[in-house]
């Protein structure tokens, strides 16, 4: 069973277009994550979610929206595609604050 | 907030000799220290970690590193690398009680035969 799911893990859309990207963990963490990685491989932080609460927002885009339905799942919801959001963005959780993160595969997404 | 540094970006290395990877960071407070390897097209793997106890960690596939809190290091070494070790390899930081992961730029390390 993987830890960390992701889905899709490509995906390709036009300018302007609105994506989402799922994410699942069943390792019983209560903290989630989105990092974007991009084509230097520079990974960053965008948001950060506790027992469904939104902890971090490190200023991303307003077009990007996170959602928690519950402790498991953490999913980004992407509106008005725009071609500087090409980039793998990867989910991730963590057992406590401060904790190793792991990490899903990722989802490689390509604005055209 | 704290910051993390890799020394090399790219480290070629023949297969069979020791490596070794740089990494500085910054912080004001109490620290747990990470680094992470990413295979090509695949997420980040876990190597090892440093929470506390002992400054010496070992890891997964032979790697361990060492915590020197005065010069405020944390770099990886193995003795002896293989051609499967090609692959990134990201130092990481987080303050303790923060929910936050601040990341390296990354080591690419090649090995060759």
């Amino acid at each position: 069973d993987t830890a960390v799911s992701q889905t899709p893990k490509y995906l390709v859309t036009q300018m302007g277009n609105d994506k989402s990207i799922k994410c699942e963990q069943n390792l019983g963490h209560d903290t989630m994550y989105w990092y974007k990685q991009d084509s230097k491989k520079f990974l960053k932080i965008m948001f950060s979610y506790n027992n469904k609460e939104l902890i971090i927002n490190e200023t991303v885009p307003n077009r990007f929206s996170p959602k928690s339905p519950d402790k498991a799942h953490l999913n980004l919801h992407i509106n008005s595609l725009e071609l500087g959001d090409s980039a793998v963005y990867f989910c991730a959780s963590s057992q406590f604050a401060g904790a190793e993160a792991f990490f899903g595969q990722g989802t490689r997404l390509t604005v055209v | 907030a704290q910051s993390v540094t890799q020394l090399d970006s790219q480290v070629p290395v023949f297969e069979e000799a020791p490596v070794e990877l740089r990494c500085n960071y910054s912080s004001s407070v109490s620290v747990y220290l990470f680094w992470y390897v990413q295979y090509p097209n695949q997420g980040l793997q876990l190597l090892l970690k440093y929470l506390s106890g002992s400054t010496l960690v070992k890891g997964i596939n032979g790697f361990e590193a060492e915590f020197n809190k005065s010069q405020t290091s944390f770099h990886l070494r193995k003795p002896s690398v293989h051609i499967s070790d090609t692959a990134e390899y990201f130092c990481a930081v987080s303050e303790v009680n923060d929910y936050k992961l601040s990341f390296g730029a990354g080591t690419t390390v090649t090995v060759r035969a």
